[in-house]
């Protein structure tokens, strides 16, 4: 079964700080991955995606992700954070084979303290 | 583009009431989806359409809950009769397509408390 690992639950930095957050998924074949993006009081966006190619994809608002195949991670970085960047970030994971819906990790709230 | 429209955004009712969540997509879209999404949680999938026909409504619980999109257009989610621990916010989602290649756009939610 698919499922995807979020490790960091609640992350706090201040302005310019550098930001990782760790994504693993499980998933025996190939898949899509995505990281999305909830403001407060806004809906769920997509930040960024990887179908394929370059495995450093860039997103939005400065931020980039990295697929690495070989430990099923797709990490999301930004080089320096800003206080808008506060917001609930998920990872999410789509199969392309077999059952193809989207799974979600239980997200990272971030942060970003003036 | 107008986004995926969803109603009512908040509502609360006691347990063993019913209750229904209507979603209109982003015009053209032919998959349609709803998410549970408890607290603490990330959203996950209930049921997936096409047009107006169930792709995938595997992790539904068919008990008590269904959902349909009659016109290939507008759907509605039931839940009838509400336990507690449906208490989540209910996302609606809407997709050119459903492969993995075509980017899910999420509506508002209906943030659903069952006391």
């Amino acid at each position: 079964a698919q499922s995807v690992s979020q490790h960091n639950h609640h992350v706090i930095l201040s302005e310019a700080a550098s930001l990782e957050l760790g994504c693993n998924y499980s998933y025996g074949g190939t898949v899509n991955l995505f990281w999305y993006v909830q403001y407060p009081g806004q809906h769920l966006q997509l930040l960024l995606k990887y179908f394929s190619g370059d495995p450093l994809v860039k997103g939005i608002k400065g931020f980039e992700a990295e697929f690495i195949k070989s430990k099923f991670s797709f990490n999301l970085r930004k080089p320096s954070v800003q206080w808008s960047d506060t917001a609930e970030y998920f990872c999410a994971v789509k199969g392309l084979t077999g059952a193809n819906n989207l799974f979600f990790g239980t997200g990272t709230r971030l942060t970003v303290i003036p | 583009e107008a986004g995926v429209a969803q109603s009512p955004r908040y509502k609360i009712i006691e347990k063993r009431q019913s209750v229904a969540f209507w979603c209109n997509p982003i015009s053209g879209h032919a998959t349609l989806y709803w998410y549970q999404q408890i607290l603490g949680q990330g959203p996950k999938l209930l049921i997936q359409f096409q047009n107006n026909g169930v792709v995938d409504d595997s992790q539904l619980p068919k008990d008590r809950f269904s959902a349909e999109r009659l016109k290939g257009v507008d759907s509605t989610l039931k839940i009838q009769p509400a336990k507690l621990e449906d208490s989540a916010v209910y996302l609606c989602a809407s997709s050119l397509e459903g492969g993995g290649y075509y980017e899910q756009y999420f509506g508002p939610g209906t943030r659903l408390t069952v006391t």
